[in-house]
């Protein structure tokens, strides 16, 4: 699997949009763009995933570089309830298992 | 309502006393996971089992033990041998016969040897 690095922290107010980056520069053609969250003492919880286009869900947009090198998670409406960490992760489809990094720790201020 | 279920959320335990943290799930999934996150760090994987009556070590696989012996059902044993227990413990889901690598997660285990 591809390494990915992220910001450790990063600060945003409510009702904004959260803009997280992931680098992902060794990346190959085979690998996706997997991003979850986990809310303090939860489970972490898929958000989205892309292997080469944009991606839009209810939770989230995905937005993957063209030369796939690296990709940002949009958040449009940040909410007080997006405060959580953030990881972003490469990995080829039906692979066995996740490799969860330090993720990104988003905090959305009042 | 579909799911994963880990009981209980927090556990108490005597250094040398072995120890099973309970994963059940809903959601016919026949792939099962266990993951350790220690603080501020990510999760790392212990076990995962693909199939009933198989599975395989994660990374960080010594000083604990599994059994698949249902497919709803992946319990964990923290055994003595493991050096540093305390930590949160979280169970995962998934469909193998999707490519997709969506995990289901429990709502985790938080075991504390003292």
């Amino acid at each position: 699997d591809a390494k990915t690095t992220q910001p450790p922290s990063m600060d945003c107010a409510e009702g904004r949009a959260a803009n997280l980056p992931c680098n992902h520069s060794t990346i190959s053609g085979n690998e996706y763009v997997y991003w979850y969250r986990q809310i303090h003492s939860q489970g972490p919880q898929y958000i989205i995933h892309g292997l080469k286009n944009n991606e839009t869900n209810e939770m989230a947009s995905l937005i993957i570089t063209e030369d796939r090198k690296s990709s940002t998670l949009i958040l449009p409406h940040a909410t007080l309830r997006d405060t959580a960490v953030y990881y972003c992760i490469a990995i080829i489809q039906g692979a066995q298992k996740l490799v969860f990094g330090q993720g990104t720790r988003l905090t959305i201020n009042p | 309502d579909g799911g994963i279920t880990q009981s209980p959320k927090y556990l108490f335990r005597k250094e040398g006393q072995n120890v099973t943290l309970s994963c059940e799930q809903n959601l016919n999934h026949d792939a099962m996971y266990w993951y350790r996150q220690d603080p501020g760090q990510g999760l790392r994987l212990i076990y995962y089992s693909q199939i009933v009556n198989d599975f395989q070590k994660g990374d960080i696989a010594e000083g604990y033990s599994v059994s698949r012996e249902k497919k709803e059902s992946f319990p964990l044993t923290v055994t003595s041998a493991q050096k540093n227990p305390t930590a949160f413990y979280l169970c995962a889901s998934r469909s193998s016969g999707s490519h997709h690598n969506e995990q289901f997660f429990g709502p985790g285990t938080r075991l504390t040897v003292l």
